[in-house]
C-alpha cells in the first residue's frame, strides 16, 4: 500500500514552546490529510482535515489557533502546536488519501508521540 | 457515519483463525465496512474493506452478512505478530474522514 511517513517519531520539549509535525506521502499524491490525536488507553480523535491548498477545517472543540495546519503542496502537511503544555502531551498521527485511483483506504503515519515538560 | 459495536477484547490461540465480530445494524445502503488494526504505539494499518461482498486478501477475509448489519473479520492463522487493537468503522467514501470507536483487543497467546 502507500506509504505515508510521519516526522519526527518522538519528541520532548518545555511549555510554552512550539513544536511542528510532518506529514509526508512518499508514492502518491495526498490530496486531502488528516490529523488525530490519541491520548493513552484511548481511542483516536479526529483533529482535523487538510486539502492542499486551502485552510484547514478543524473539528468542534480542536482550537486553530492552538493547533496549526498547513499543506502547502500535495506531499505534504505539517502540523504545529504552538505554546505547548503537558496536556497537549499525545500521540499525534496523521493520514492521507487521494482522488486518484481511489479504492476506500486511508492510509496512516506512524505517528509522533509529543511529551511536553 | 452508522455506529459500530465490537467486544471490547478477545484472546485467540497462535496459529488458529481469529474472528472477530463486528455489529453496524445502522449501516446505510453506501456506507462501506473498514478495518484497521493498531499495533502499540503505531499508525493505524488498513486491512480490508468491502460494501456487500464477503471479500479476501493477503491479511483477512471479511464476511458481512446478508442484511448488511454485521461483520466478521477473519484471521486465518493469528500470530504474536496480530496482537493489535482492531476496529472496525463504517463509512462512505465521500466522506474520507473515518471515526474510530474503542475497537477489540486482539491478544495472540503462545
Amino acid at each position: 500500500g502507500a506509504v505515508v511517513s510521519q516526522h519526527p517519531s518522538w519528541v520532548i520539549c518545555k511549555s510554552g514552546t512550539s513544536v511542528k509535525i510532518e506529514c509526508r506521502s512518499l508514492d502518491f499524491q495526498a490530496t486531502t490529510m488528516f490529523w488525530y490525536r490519541q491520548f493513552p488507553k484511548q481511542s483516536l480523535m479526529l483533529m482535523a482535515t487538510s486539502n492542499e491548498g486551502s485552510k484547514a477545517t478543524y473539528e468542534q472543540g480542536v482550537e486553530k489557533d492552538k493547533f496549526l495546519i498547513n499543506h502547502a503542496s500535495l506531499t505534504l502537511s505539517t502540523l504545529t502546536v504552538t505554546s505547548a503544555h503537558p496536556e497537549d502531551s499525545s500521540f499525534y498521527i496523521c493520514s492521507a488519501t487521494t482522488t486518484e485511483g481511489y479504492t476506500g483506504e486511508l492510509f496512516f503515519g506512524e505517528g509522533s508521540r509529543l511529551t511536553v515538560l | 457515519d452508522a455506529k459500530t459495536t465490537q467486544p471490547t477484547s478477545m484472546d485467540c490461540a497462535e496459529g488458529r483463525a481469529a474472528n472477530l465480530p463486528c455489529n453496524h445494524s445502522t449501516i446505510s445502503g453506501n456506507e462501506y465496512v473498514y478495518w484497521y488494526r493498531q499495533i502499540h504505539s503505531q499508525g493505524p494499518q488498513y486491512i480490508i474493506h468491502g460494501l456487500k461482498n464477503n471479500e479476501t486478501n493477503e491479511m483477512a477475509s471479511l464476511i458481512i452478512t446478508e442484511d448488511r448489519k454485521s461483520s466478521t473479520l477473519i484471521l486465518p492463522h493469528a500470530t504474536l505478530r496480530d496482537t493489535a487493537v482492531y476496529y472496525c468503522i463504517v463509512s462512505d467514501t465521500g466522506r474520507r474522514a473515518l471515526t474510530f470507536g474503542s475497537g477489540t483487543r486482539l491478544q495472540v497467546q503462545p
